[in-house]
């Protein structure tokens, strides 16, 4: 079955930090997507980042890096010197061949100044 | 518009009257996923339409939730006879493509639902 685990609920680190949140998944399929996505206190979710599965190189923009690991099934996201604009509750989400899109409970992270 | 668009942004109706949410998604795109979040929840699966596939509807809490989308367009969430517990946001999504080309979700704003 298709699952999506974001074991941490809540995390707060003082800025300029890092921080990963981490993400598990469980899929049946060799095929498929994992994604991360941004809500910010607005409201509206932003897409951040996309990999299929058959690439595992880690990968880096700005101050965020995703690390996906299908030994683990991870994909775990790190934003590096946190700011305070990165306070949002972030998702990971799962996209099996089928198309259906499934996503973790999300984590909030608090950033403070 | 370019982006996808919801309506009604919020809806207060009382407890057992129908409700209609309708989404209409970007030009073109194939995919059309209905999420619900519940108040500081995540973002619960209902619906998913690809194209003149049969829909996914593996994730409707009940058979009070239907969904429909006509024309590969416009989609409508019905939910009949609502509960206090169905009130959350509900979240309309397109993509370019699903499946083994699975692309990135473009949300609407949603439609908030609150039952009295």
């Amino acid at each position: 079955a298709q699952k999506v685990t974001q074991a941490q609920t809540e995390i707060s680190v003082v800025e300029k930090e890092d921080v990963t949140l981490d993400c598990v998944y469980e899929t049946r399929d060799t095929t498929y997507y994992l994604f991360w996505y941004k809500q910010p206190p607005s409201g509206e979710l932003v897409f951040l980042i996309r990999r299929n599965s058959f690439d595992e190189q880690n990968e880096i923009s700005g101050r965020y890096s995703w690390n996906f690991q299908k030994s683990t099934s991870s994909f775990n996201f790190t934003i590096t010197a946190s700011q305070v604009v990165d306070s949002a509750v972030y998702f990971c989400a799962l996209s099996e061949a089928r198309g259906k899109i499934i996503f973790g409970k999300g984590t909030r992270l608090h950033i403070l100044p | 518009g370019a982006g996808v668009s919801q309506s009604p942004s919020n809806k207060v109706t009382e407890k057992g009257k129908d409700v209609e949410l309708r989404c209409d998604p970007i030009s073109g795109h194939t995919a059309l996923y209905w999420y619900r979040q519940s108040l500081g929840q995540g973002l619960e699966f209902l619906i998913y339409f690809q194209g003149n596939s049969a829909p996914d509807k593996s994730g409707l809490p009940s058979d009070r939730f239907s969904a429909e989308r006509t024309g590969g367009s416009v989609s409508t969430l019905t939910i009949q006879r609502t509960q206090q517990e169905d009130s959350a946001v509900y979240l309309c999504a397109s993509s370019l493509f699903a499946g083994s080309l699975a692309g990135e979700l473009f949300f609407g704003e949603g439609s908030r639902l609150t039952v009295l």
